[in-house]
């Protein structure tokens, strides 16, 4: 079946431009994560949509950075005001859900967008 | 300081050449354990979910374990497609909430 999708997969922008990143998570699940992956370095958490509920945004770095997730699907990242510290991939991540202990909690990933701010 | 320690930070292995991974955990009330592989320009690509110390999980060459501190990735016999980075991550309950925490990963390259 179709994997998670992410668009653009790469965008260049100026500093201080504002950029949004599209990510379709698999069909049915209900959990949606965003991190973020820089040069050589591992996963940094940004936030979790989990169906209904308020999301966790407590990774998010700044007020720069928010994310909105449409009708349980779709989820948009938007940066404002880019800044050179903000090129990185981005990655979304759906589960089934994320229960404690429950089967169906591993993240399937999607490809990535890469985003280089000049 | 809840932390995910991975190690070592890069091998280098012949093929057929027999290693292991490890993922050290410093978090307490773990919900879960989980080894991903990632290929250059790619997502993580799941492979093992781990829930209990002395479970295990196979998967063609790649063998995980699970101890209270720490989870190895055992490669037996490897090929060249496995060469990729390995990443572990820890599902933990803390301050009412569930957490997440990646380690930075293992790159394994091995040659022919």
């Amino acid at each position: 079946g179709a994997g998670v999708s992410q668009s653009p997969s790469n965008k260049v922008t100026e500093k201080g431009k504002d950029v949004e990143l599209r990510c379709d998570p698999i069909s049915g699940h209900t959990a949606l994560y965003w991190y973020r992956q820089s040069l050589g370095q591992g996963l940094e958490f940004l936030i979790y949509f989990q169906g209904n509920s308020a999301p966790d945004k407590s990774g998010l770095p700044s007020d720069r950075f928010s994310a909105e997730r449409t009708g349980g699907s779709v989820s948009t990242l938007t940066i404002q005001r880019t800044q050179q510290e903000d090129s990185a991939v981005y990655l979304c991540a759906s589960s089934r859900n994320t229960n404690p202990g429950h089967k169906g909690f591993e993240q399937y990933f999607g490809p990535g967008t890469r985003l280089t701010v000049t | 300081e809840d932390q995910v320690t991975q190690s070592p930070e890069a091998l280098r292995l012949q093929e057929g050449e027999s290693s292991s991974l490890n993922c050290s955990y410093t978090v307490s009330g773990l919900r879960g354990l989980f080894w991903y592989r990632q290929d250059p320009g790619k997502g993580p690509e799941f492979l093992f979910t781990l829930y209990s110390a002395g479970e295990e999980k196979e998967k063609e060459r790649l063998k995980a374990t699970l101890t209270k501190k720490e989870s190895f990735l055992h490669i037996t016999a490897p090929k060249p497609e496995d060469s990729a980075t390995y990443l572990c991550a820890v599902r933990y309950f803390s301050g009412g909430y569930n957490k997440l925490i990646f380690g930075a990963g293992t790159r394994l390259a091995v040659h022919p």
